[in-house]
């Protein structure tokens, strides 16, 4: 596609709630990656994807996110048993290559739990 | 959209004057940087790079400075306009290594 996209771009979930975010990087990127970005925060980095490698994991806070990319293209973070801490936009980036020439962002999605 | 952030740094500059964001960076070993603008309700979008054999690029009406001596980072937008109110974010990387290590943002006001 022509841009990273993002879905849903908002969701609301009840405390406890498993919840999935889509992100549909640009054709041809083989690099993937998940950030968190909270209120008053910076960027935190979550996961990474590069091509069939094995991810770079250790950015997920806990064993409740888990992150896959299916054929090397779509990616879905999971969240089980989301907490109120868990708000936040979750912003899904693709690049060329191993993030050289900087990333292209989606909207993001903006998790609520409430 | 709402604001990404409510407690971040905040710089408030009169429409046609210059600006300036001032970051620092952690890593000594960063060799690539970054400056992101990300308007409410959007991601990041790239605005200008620069890589550490260099101390000053210039783009359409933006400059990044760095000094590599002290880890600090500039961006100057001249003759500031409405549209250039957002989030900007610098972001460094090292060499070799593929994760980008983002600042915590600062906030740019246009006054009319």
């Amino acid at each position: 596609g022509a841009g990273v996209s993002q879905s849903p771009s908002n969701k609301v979930t009840e405390k406890g709630k498993d919840v999935e975010l889509r992100c549909d990087p640009i054709s041809g990127h083989t690099a993937l990656y998940w950030y968190r970005q909270s209120l008053g925060q910076g960027l935190e980095f979550l996961i990474y994807f590069q091509g069939n490698s094995a991810p770079d994991k250790s950015g997920l806070p806990s064993d409740r996110f888990s992150a896959e990319r299916t054929g090397g293209s779509v990616s879905t973070l999971t969240i089980q048993r989301t907490q109120q801490e868990d708000s936040a936009v979750y912003l899904c980036a693709s690049s060329r290559r191993g993030g050289d020439y900087g990333y292209t962002f989606g909207s993001g999605t903006r998790l609520t739990v409430v | 959209g709402e604001s990404v952030g409510l407690h971040l740094p905040t710089l408030s500059v009169q429409e046609g004057d210059n600006s300036i964001i001032n970051c620092a960076y952690s890593n000594s070993a960063s060799d690539y940087f970054i400056w992101y603008k990300q308007e409410s309700g959007k991601g990041p979008q790239f605005i200008i790079d620069i890589r550490s054999n260099m101390d000053k690029r210039q783009g359409q009406r933006v400059t990044v400075l760095l000094n590599k001596t002290v880890k600090h980072l500039s961006l100057q937008i001249a003759a500031t306009q409405p549209g250039d109110s957002a989030v900007y974010f610098c972001a460094e990387k090292a060499s070799g290594t593929y994760k980008y290590i983002f600042g915590t943002g600062t906030r740019l006001k246009v006054l009319a």
